[in-house]
């Protein structure tokens, strides 16, 4: 069965302070590893999609980075307005996503 | 605004009840996939149907039922509801079989009394 753990459960920056996120995986046949920002009582947003390790994405202050084991969400220089739960999920064979717990990011200006 | 709309947005109903969550994909997409998020759970995969047919199950309920319609809107029917059906249910929709981003609605909140 696929797992996706994803640490830390919550991250507590001050504006500008940049840090990491990561997102474990065990999965067979991994076709897609995904990134989605989830704000309070809404769905999902698309952040990043990435296939193949090695393979970097960025947008804006968000950078997600891909190994064979694991995905880092790098955010730099962070502003109150990255506060949000970070989605983490990995799309094998039959196509569902599995998806991390999240990581809970609050930025204080 | 992802294009994927779902309704209604809140739902309160007693235990014993049926309800009927809707979802309309993006423009063009064939996918259309339900998750459940709940405290306790997390995201959770329910079921996936393509261009009308049921395509794969996760962890769905015998007492819950889906169905993609001809114009590719879909419906989550839940019956005999439980106070732990409680959940916010997501309709995500993605162009083609698989294998590419998904699409997510706003959600359905859902509280059973």
């Amino acid at each position: 069965e696929d797992q996706v753990t994803q640490s830390p459960e919550a991250l507590r920056l001050q504006e500008g302070e940049s840090s990491s996120l990561n997102c474990s995986y065990t999965v067979s046949g991994l076709r897609g590893l995904f990134w989605y920002r989830q704000d309070p009582g809404k769905g999902p947003e698309f952040l990043f999609t990435l296939y193949s390790a090695g393979e970097e994405k960025e947008k804006e202050r968000l950078k997600a980075t891909l190994t064979k084991k694991e995905s880092f969400l790098h955010i730099t220089a962070p502003k109150p307005e990255d506060s949000a739960t970070y989605l983490c999920a990995v799309q094998a064979g039959d196509y569902k996503l599995s998806f991390g717990a999240g990581t809970t990011v609050t930025v204080r200006a | 605004d992802s294009g994927v709309t779902q309704t209604p947005k809140h739902l309160i109903t007693a235990t014993g009840q049926r309800v009927t969550l809707r979802c309309s994909p993006r423009s063009g997409d064939l996918s259309v996939y339900w998750y459940q998020q709940s405290l306790d759970q997390g995201l959770q995969f329910l079921i996936q149907y393509y261009n009308g047919e049921e395509r794969a199950k996760g962890n769905i309920l015998e007492r819950f039922s889906a169905q993609q319609f001809p114009d590719l809107h879909s419906e989550l029917n839940l019956s005999s509801l439980e106070l732990g059906d409680s959940a916010l249910y997501f309709c995500a929709s993605s162009a083609t079989l698989g294998g590419e981003t998904q699409y997510f609605g706003p959600g359905t909140r859902l509280l059973v009394l």
